[in-house]
């Protein structure tokens, strides 16, 4: 079973410029969630699609955004980059039951994102 | 409010050294669950455990074992006799039932294993 990909694996952006980050989750996983990784902030929670529905968002900014296509693939947008935005974008799928039950999330190898 | 801590932010041992990292957790949910992933060098997050608030069984899985205990909300990690391959960013995760079904995970801030020959 192929695990989850994302692309581009690197990007190079400048501030005040917008990237969209893709992500394909494992054949038959219906829930999608994001997470960006700084040395400074960790691992946090931007959001989390179930059935193309945004079921959870974490605390960051209108300028982050996603969505999620009928055959489970997400992307994540982010608008007007600011150089705090260079981090390691990491996309994870489970099965998504619906009934948050901890199902196990299985990470992609992430997307670098790095601002000038 | 949910949270993960991991005060231990490096280790360094040397090979076939037993190692704990150590996890406290905070939350106010009676049914939660508790994860350990790896990170090594190349980024990936990899799924090591799940354990749910119900079952406080210690797990072992070769070399790894866990020991949770909920009367100290902490949630431990071994390495057995550790070697190179394990060296790594190691981070215990929470996540809350009743949140609408989703799964958001709240992480600790990982330790940093180094194994050294």
């Amino acid at each position: 079973k192929a695990g989850v990909t994302q692309t581009p694996r690197y990007l190079i952006k400048t501030r005040g410029q917008q990237v969209t980050l893709s992500c394909s989750p494992i054949s038959g996983h219906r829930s999608v969630s994001w997470y960006q990784q700084t040395p400074g902030q960790g691992l946090q929670f931007l959001f989390e699609y179930f059935s193309e529905t945004q079921r959870n968002k974490g605390n960051f900014p209108g300028r982050f955004s996603g969505r999620q296509f009928s055959n489970s693939r997400s992307e994540m947008n982010v608008s007007t980059l600011e150089l705090g935005d260079s981090a390691l974008y990491l996309c994870a799928s489970s099965s998504g039951r619906g009934e948050g039950v901890g199902d196990e999330q299985y990470f992609g190898p992430g997307t670098r994102l790095t601002v000038t | 409010a949910q949270k993960v801590t991991q005060a231990q932010t490096e280790i360094s041992v040397v090979e076939k050294e037993d190692v704990t990292l150590d996890c406290v957790y905070e939350t106010r949910d009676t049914t939660y669950y508790l994860f350990w992933y790896k990170q090594p060098p190349s980024g990936e997050l990899v799924f090591l455990i799940r354990r749910n608030s119900f079952d406080e069984q210690n797990e072992i899985s070769g070399r790894y074992s866990w020991n949770f205990q909920k009367s100290t909300s902490s949630f431990n990690f071994t390495i057995t006799a550790s070697q190179v391959v394990d060296s790594a960013v190691y981070f215990c995760a929470l996540s809350e039932a009743g949140q609408g079904g989703s799964e958001k995970l709240v992480f600790g801030k990982g330790t940093k294993l180094t194994v050294n020959p």
